[in-house]
């Protein structure tokens, strides 16, 4: 069962901040929301995760809205080395790393 | 640079041909993934081992062998496969299997498999 909802694709300009959005819920109290992204023919790359708080790290933000149903992964200014695609995953603390489909983010200069 | 090693990158093999692929970590981590990344398919989790011991095999076909001689080595021994085995193997790390850091995965960048 997917427990996210993710776009297909996005296109966002250069230099411009890039908001990839990810619907889940029916995420339970103690599932956290994961985001990694995959550049063409490289392995999956960890960004950031949270519980319930707005987290910011040196790659991105996540912001979950206060029902935790939904979330918005934000690179406040993407660069071309930023297409890639992004996952969105929903998980608990004892679960596996489950990846879905993600959303295929094209920067263009 | 992940601090997670896989070798080869890339590997041709007929179905009868045994070969092994390699991945090692140096981040002092103490689980180790393999995940299969068939095209147009989302990433699937094949086999997980924790402090060399394996926790999860996901019904994978014995045709694949995981190996784990210590928390910092992995190997997937393959014998005769199947075309439709072609896919990106890909090895990660994490400091644990439950808990927040769980989530942590550090990934290769994936051996390239082609089954003639």
């Amino acid at each position: 069962d997917a427990k996210t909802t993710q776009p297909t694709s996005m296109d966002c300009a250069e230099g411009r901040a890039a908001n990839l959005p990810c619907n889940h819920s029916t995420i339970s109290g103690n599932e956290y929301v994961y985001w990694y992204r995959q550049i063409h023919s490289q392995g999956p790359q960890y960004i950031i995760h949270g519980l319930k708080n707005n987290e910011t790290n040196e790659m991105a933000s996540l912001i979950i809205t206060e029902d935790r149903k939904s979330s918005t992964l934000i690179l406040p200014h993407a660069t071309l080395r930023d297409t890639a695609v992004y996952y969105c995953i929903v998980r608990a603390l004892t679960d596996k790393l489950i990846f879905g489909t993600g959303t295929r983010l094209q920067v263009f200069p | 640079e992940t601090g997670v090693t896989q070798t080869p990158r890339h590997l041709v093999m007929g179905m009868t041909n045994k070969k092994s692929l390699k991945c090692e970590q140096h981040l002092g981590h103490n689980a180790m993934y393999w995940y299969k990344q068939s095209a147009k398919k989302p990433l699937e989790l094949m086999f997980v081992y924790n402090f060399k011991e394996q926790t999860e095999n996901n019904s994978v076909p014995s045709r694949f062998s995981p190996e784990c001689p210590n928390s910092s080595h992995l190997f997937l021994h393959l014998h005769t496969l199947q075309p439709e085995d072609s896919a990106l193997y890909l090895c990660a790390s994490s400091q644990e299997t439950s808990g927040s850091r769980a989530g942590e995965l550090f990934f290769g960048e994936g051996s390239r498999l082609t089954v003639l």
